[in-house]
């Protein structure tokens, strides 16, 4: 929705190409996750982060508070990694819940 | 993977028939949500429970869901009366306690025709 805008909505790549998914957020984000879903609906985690940064294999995000954005980059992508990106965040005075974006659909291909 | 349970894993009902779905969270988590996708757009949330009371839900799930956590081991999502745009795919997500890592289960994929 507005609250949590991603970008791109679609995204080709080429296997062992390099990217980067963002998200821009309109409310005071406290916290965000990264998700990966999979064509039969599942929902992978990827990342959980307060303000700063984080690595795991050839995936690194970054959440800066202060400027209201998220991002996801993406190293060497392989086909694998095709499937659709949602960022979500937790709102500063909302409830628990997590307000996600529309997601980045990503096709990695050989 | 986190051990967060679904099941149906597919729901069929037919237009004003009653539907429920069950959720069991994590071992240990006191959070659970249940959020509504469409044709894999973003997820919507429904409702946010908190050691099996409801904190946070929205209007359509007051006016028309059936939402309880009998116990810490269990939740059920139910649809009183079956509505061709209730055809989704239902997640269940549990956390720790409020504002920590969520989880989410495989879902629950209704089709209402």
């Amino acid at each position: 929705g507005d609250k949590v805008k991603q970008s791109p909505s679609a995204l080709s790549l080429q296997e062992g190409t390099n990217s980067a998914l963002r998200c821009n957020f309109s409310i005071a984000a406290t916290t965000v996750q990264w998700f990966l879903q999979n064509p039969r609906g599942s929902l992978i985690n990827l990342f959980y982060l307060v303000p700063g940064t984080k690595e795991n294999g050839r995936l690194k995000s970054a959440f800066d508070s202060k400027e209201s954005y998220s991002t996801l980059h993406i190293r060497d992508a392989q086909l694998e990694d095709s499937g659709t990106y949602f960022c979500a965040a937790e709102s500063q005075g909302g409830s628990a819940k997590l307000i996600f974006g529309e997601g980045t659909k990503l096709t990695v291909s050989s | 993977d986190a051990a967060v349970t679904q099941k149906p894993r597919y729901l069929i009902k037919m237009k004003g028939q009653e539907a429920e779905m069950k959720c069991i969270p994590e071992k240990g988590h006191t959070a659970v949500f249940w959020y509504q996708q469409k044709q894999s757009k973003e997820l919507k949330f429904l409702i946010y429970f908190q050691n099996q009371q409801p904190l946070d839900q929205i209007d359509m799930v007051k006016e028309r869901f059936s939402a309880v956590c009998p116990s810490s081991s269990l939740c059920s999502l139910g649809i009183r009366t079956c509505e061709a745009e209730d055809s989704a795919l239902y997640l269940c997500s549990s956390s720790q306690s409020a504002n920590t890592e969520v989880f989410f289960g495989k879902g629950t994929r209704l089709t209402v025709v």
